[in-house]
């Protein structure tokens, strides 16, 4: 079972500001690492999967990356809006036995104030 | 992409009860997943469902307490059975994309099942 912390574990800010949050995972038997984004009453929507270190990925105003020797993961979202409010889960895939197994941490809930 | 449904989309059960959670996806997958989020608690994979075989199931999730089918590559239930409060989640199932990208590939997730156990 794999140790995934996410923080901070909630967040408000005006809409505009910049903002950013942590995903740290064991970085023995690393594969892959999952951003996903859940808004209320929706499903998950997945971000980024990203597996090199040093990877930087982009969507966006949302960029992430990841360094897999020290097993963490930043999410930024640049000037926040209100649509970008929701719950943010990262997932690492150990990959062989575990392909396709998602471990989520307990995610970064944001809310973004107009 | 996978297009998901799940049904029912939300229920109130009473305890000792059962409910089954039916997952349908618009084109056929190998592997389906299915995962609950307990209030204030991560969302954590229950089983895998593969098509013609048993369901393997994770530590702490076992066969009697939630019985999984999958008689299809397009169709998986989860039965959530003699339900008692702590039963109370959100149940998702998901599949993985097809793009044949192996470990790159995304999961694609149902909208959930909001189940409340009096």
């Amino acid at each position: 079972i794999l140790n995934v912390e996410q923080s901070p574990q909630s967040l408000h800010v005006q809409e505009g500001d910049s903002t950013n949050f942590t995903c740290s995972f064991p970085s023995s038997n690393f594969y892959a690492l999952h951003w996903y984004r859940w808004e209320t009453a929706k499903s998950p929507e997945a971000l980024f999967v990203m597996t090199l270190n040093g990877d930087e990925k982009k969507k966006g105003r949302i960029s992430a990356t990841l360094n897999t020797k020290e097993g963490y993961s930043y999410l930024y979202i640049k000037g926040s809006q209100p649509e970008d409010s929701a719950t943010y889960l990262c997932a690492p895939n150990a990959g062989g036995t575990s392909y396709g197994k998602l471990t989520f941490g307990q995610g970064t809930i944001l809310t973004v104030h107009p | 992409s996978a297009v998901i449904s799940q049904k029912p989309s939300r229920d109130i059960c009473q305890r000792g009860t059962s409910l089954t959670i039916q997952c349908q996806v618009d084109s056929q997958v190998t592997m389906m997943f299915w995962y609950r989020q307990q209030p204030g608690q991560s969302l954590t994979l229950i089983a895998t469902a593969n098509q013609g075989s048993e369901a393997t199931y994770e530590s702490g999730f076992v066969i009697d307490k939630f019985p999984i089918s999958r008689p299809n590559l397009t169709f998986s239930t989860l039965t959530v059975s003699n339900m008692s409060p702590e039963d109370s989640s959100i149940y998702l199932c998901s599949v993985e994309s097809t793009s044949g990208r192996a470990v790159l590939d995304e999961q694609f997730f149902g909208p959930g099942t909001r189940l409340t156990v009096l």
